[in-house]
């Protein structure tokens, strides 16, 4: 079963707009990854925070987490026509010690016009 | 470094039929991991290798079967396959023992069409 939850499930903006999505999960998490996948392509790492971090930026991209409300939020700033494409956020269950697996939620489908 | 590669991109199958999909890592990662992606269902887990070894399994039957080597490289087997079998089967590998503790890098995946 899908562990996280993704609002909005799909997302439309202009070229140069902000892009913001939200991820909510349900158990205790180690960290939390956000991943973009192009039209049922594989899947691109794009941030991970771990589980005593608060926010983390890279490029123009800026994660939130907070445990306390098990959620996290990735904004991307000025987007492009590029950035058109899935966003899926995956937590790593508190309770894995080494593998373990990718929970992943349903994705935000983000289109931006140029 | 060469990518993720999985073998082959594409594959039409019927029902009843059995089917094998290839997953080589990255040079040097030992962890790979497979996922299945639906439309319905999403990402889910399917199993994770490390070293040879089965570390996790996910929900599915047993028809879904899996393998590592000892160059690293991975297979799947799916035994028997039905209809709601069609999907996307996207492997993954990591370079640490502690594969969910850092990024995985995904392969393109295999687009599996059962008829």
């Amino acid at each position: 079963s899908q562990q996280g939850e993704e609002d909005p499930q799909a997302l439309s903006i202009q070229e140069g707009e902000n892009a913001t999505m939200n991820c909510s999960y349900k158990t205790s998490i180690n960290n939390l990854q956000w991943y973009r996948q192009n039209s049922g392509r594989g899947l691109v790492h794009l941030i991970l925070i771990r589980s005593n971090e608060r926010e983390k930026h890279s490029g123009r991209l800026r994660v939130t987490l907070d445990t306390s409300k098990k959620s996290s939020s990735l904004l991307i700033t000025a987007s492009r026509a590029a950035d058109t494409a899935s966003y899926f956020c995956a937590t790593v269950p508190g309770d894995y010690n080494q593998g373990g697996k990718l929970i992943f939620g349903q994705g935000t489908e983000l289109s931006v016009k140029p | 470094k060469a990518g993720v590669t999985q073998t082959p991109r594409y594959l039409i199958k019927t029902r009843g039929q059995q089917v094998t999909l290839s997953c080589s890592p990255i040079s040097g990662h030992r962890s790979v991991s497979w996922y299945q992606q639906t439309p319905g269902q999403g990402l889910q887990f399917l199993f994770e290798y490390f070293s040879e070894t089965q570390r996790n399994k996910g929900n599915f039957p047993g028809r879904f079967s899996g393998r590592q080597f000892s160059n690293s490289r991975s297979e799947m087997n799916v035994s028997t396959l039905e209809l709601g079998d069609s999907a996307l089967y996207l492997c993954a590998s990591s370079s640490t023992r502690a594969s969910t503790r850092n990024e995985q890098f995904f392969g393109p995946g295999t687009r599996l069409t059962v008829l």
